[in-house]
């Protein structure tokens, strides 16, 4: 069964900072990776989604890595901003058809 | 990216009325939708898969009378609770698989739930 770490659980870090949120996985066999942030109260905003071919994507101030073998992704931010205050989501994908294993997610607090 | 909308974003009901949500793509279509709910403080927990022209699949623990689901085309899934409890307040968040090249969720804004 898929299972879905997130660390940390929490990050607080001043405005400016480059930071990277974690994710691993205990099955290797996923289709792919989507990268999500939710606001208090909203529904998921998709940031980046990485196919299992690929190891990694960029948007923007974000970049995530896609390491299989061992099992983790990582979402890399720079220079952040209190806007990029949210939970952060790595939710697998393991077939075509979209179901997802999430994990606990990471609260981010980027403060002025 | 793709756009998909929940209605009604909140709603207030008494213990013991049906309440129905409604998920959307608005731009594309999707055989297959979720539908997810999530406590304060919490991740989301996937109640069942909605699939078009066919019932839906529930996840362990999810009762199927309680929460009825209809995916009666390929652009809209529904969420019934029936004889909706206190214990029913919930956030409830759908979304929606893109199946292309690259198969991409999109989640609605979700449904805020209060059942008096």
């Amino acid at each position: 069964k898929q299972e879905v770490t997130q660390i940390p659980a929490a990050l607080s870090v001043p405005e400016g900072e480059n930071l990277v949120l974690n994710c691993s996985f205990t099955d290797s066999a996923i289709y792919n990776l989507q990268w999500f942030r939710q606001d208090p109260g909203k529904g998921l905003t998709s940031l980046l989604l990485i196919q299992s071919s690929q190891r990694e994507q960029t948007s923007g101030r974000l970049n995530a890595s896609l390491d299989k073998s061992s099992g983790r992704s990582t979402l890399y931010i720079a220079a952040s901003q209190p806007g990029d205050s949210a939970t952060y989501l790595c939710p697998l994908g393991g077939t075509s058809y979209g179901k997802l294993t999430f994990g606990q997610g990471t609260i981010l607090t980027v403060h002025p | 990216g793709a756009v998909v909308s929940q209605h009604p974003s909140w709603v207030i009901c008494k213990s013991g009325t049906s309440v129905k949500i409604e998920c959307r793509s608005l731009d594309f279509q999707a055989t297959t939708m979720f539908w997810y709910r999530q406590f304060p403080k919490q991740s989301l927990m996937l109640m069942a898969t909605s699939n078009e022209g066919s019932k839906a699949t529930y996840e362990q623990g999810v009762e199927k009378d309680k929460f009825l689901i209809n995916h009666a085309s390929l652009t809209l899934s529904t969420l019934t609770v029936t004889s909706a409890h206190p214990e029913d307040s919930s956030f409830y968040i759908c979304s929606a698989n893109r199946q292309g090249l690259y198969n991409e969720q999109f989640f609605g804004p979700g449904t805020r739930l209060t059942v008096l």
